[in-house]
């Protein structure tokens, strides 16, 4: 089956700093992957889309500036929070689709970021 | 806006049946997933309708009535196992997915 990593799984950092978070299709390509964040007991909330070798669309209310996502290639994006703060600690998951099967989203395994 | 609705909590005993409902209001409407999600874990999927009908998986099947916006998500033959969280998702045409707010079941010997 398709198989989605995501590193680290876990992260403190300072306020201020920036953290990346890495997201990978193993064994199939990814044209699209898509990245939510997910506050305890509550949903999964969408902040991004990203394909490959093109901007990311942002959902609204999701600040770019803040969260820059780079989706190099067909089985690597990136999410990186910048100038973290208290407020962004969360559960990160990137989810991936592969080419040709628009119906179903392997999800990585989520990163608890936690900023102090 | 898009908005989608689902029971907050369910309780069910071992080898019950429980079904999941979930409503949505959307712009787009591709079609409706359903996934399963551990504490602490990741989602995982379970089912997907694109059309109107029963869809059948194993122990799971879901339904979905496009006229009425309407789906669930039915677990029989319930085990212990299943206590998770349970969430609905709108397919807005590839684009996106939007997820619902979720169900937690609880299993109970």
């Amino acid at each position: 089956g398709a198989v989605v990593s995501q590193h680290p799984s876990r992260v403190i950092c300072k306020s201020g700093t920036s953290v990346k978070i890495e997201c990978r299709s193993l064994d199939f390509q990814a044209t699209t992957m898509f990245w939510y964040r997910q506050f305890p007991k509550q949903s999964l909330m969408l902040m991004a889309t990203s394909n490959e070798g093109s901007k990311a669309t942002y959902e609204q209310g999701v600040e770019k500036d803040k969260f820059l996502i780079n989706h190099a290639s067909l089985t690597l994006s990136t999410l990186t929070v910048t100038s973290a703060h208290p407020e962004d600690s969360s559960f990160y998951i990137c989810s991936a689709r592969e080419e040709g099967n628009s119906h179903e989203q392997y999800f990585g395994p989520g990163t608890r970021l936690t900023v102090t | 806006g898009q908005s989608l609705e689902q029971p907050s909590e369910v309780t069910a005993v071992e080898g019950a049946i429980v079904q999941i409902n979930c409503t949505y209001q959307t712009s787009g409407f591709y079609g409706l997933s359903w996934y399963q999600q551990h504490d602490g874990g990741a989602p995982t999927f379970l089912s997907y309708n694109g059309l109107d009908g029963l869809e059948e998986t194993g122990r799971f099947s879901s339904f979905l009535s496009r006229s009425d916006s309407y789906g669930y998500l039915l677990l029989q033959e319930l085990q212990m196992k299943d206590s998770a969280s349970y969430f609905c998702a709108v397919d807005n045409y590839g684009q996106n997915f939007v997820f619902g707010p979720g169900t937690r079941l609880s299993v109970l010997p």
